[in-house]
């Protein structure tokens, strides 16, 4: 069983819509947790990055919180537009093995319409 | 671009052949890693290059073999690869450090179709 689960799989969303991207992990000990976008025929890019004393962090429109202790994260898209179309992974460190032991979700695949 | 620049962007190969990805990172980051994209899957992990030290994934098959000159450069060998070793192959660098969260900085990634 993977440890990093993300939910939806894939949503499809009006252009100026919110829309909250959720995951869950069962990594321990925990280190850090990081939401990634990657664009169709792109490599992820980093959007936020939150330790265990940290409930949430902010890039923009994208708004990431963290509950350590249910182990659980979300990523909130406010006010979408076309270009936030792309799949968001979520990735979970775990405390002493830095990137050699990442945990990484499949994905939510967001879809924006106009 | 992110500072990691991969090459080729697509690449088509048959069964017998042999070929190379190439990876090249200009941010002065200390590690470099490959990474394996197949659909509906997560990223996994294939090797790691960090401090000079080589760590692997031992599931991944000996057709597959990096290298690595030095610390901006990562390379890899393709041999007699199968069909379903299609998939994006994705470079990723990172500075190391003591405090553990490093992110990763991606290339784009090569896509890789085994006929």
């Amino acid at each position: 069983k993977n440890q990093v689960e993300q939910s939806p799989q894939s949503l499809i969303i009006l252009e100026g819509k919110n829309c909250t991207l959720q995951c869950n992990y069962t990594v321990s000990p925990f280190s850090n947790l990081r939401w990634y976008k990657q664009d169709t025929g792109r490599g992820p890019v980093s959007l936020t990055i939150m330790t265990f004393s940290e409930n949430t962090k902010s890039n923009g429109r994208y708004t990431a919180t963290l509950d350590a202790d249910t182990k659980q994260s979300s990523l909130h898209i406010t006010a979408s537009q076309l270009s936030d179309s792309a799949s968001y992974i979520c990735v979970v460190s775990a405390m002493n093995y830095g990137n050699n032991r990442l945990a990484f979700g499949k994905g939510n695949q967001v879809v924006v319409i106009p | 671009e992110t500072g990691v620049t991969q090459t080729p962007r697509h690449l088509v190969m048959g069964m017998t052949n042999k070929k190379s990805l190439k990876c090249e990172q200009h941010l002065g980051h200390n590690a470099m890693y490959w990474y394996k994209q197949s659909a509906k899957k997560p990223l996994e992990l294939m090797f790691v290059y960090s401090l000079e030290e080589r760590v692997e994934n031992n599931s991944v098959p000996s057709r597959f073999s990096p290298e690595c000159p030095n610390s901006s450069h990562l390379f890899l060998h393709l041999h007699t690869l199968q069909p379903e070793d299609s998939a994006l192959y994705l470079c990723a660098s990172s500075q190391e450090q003591s405090s553990g969260a490093n992110v990763l900085t991606f290339g784009a990634g090569s896509r890789l179709t085994v006929l």
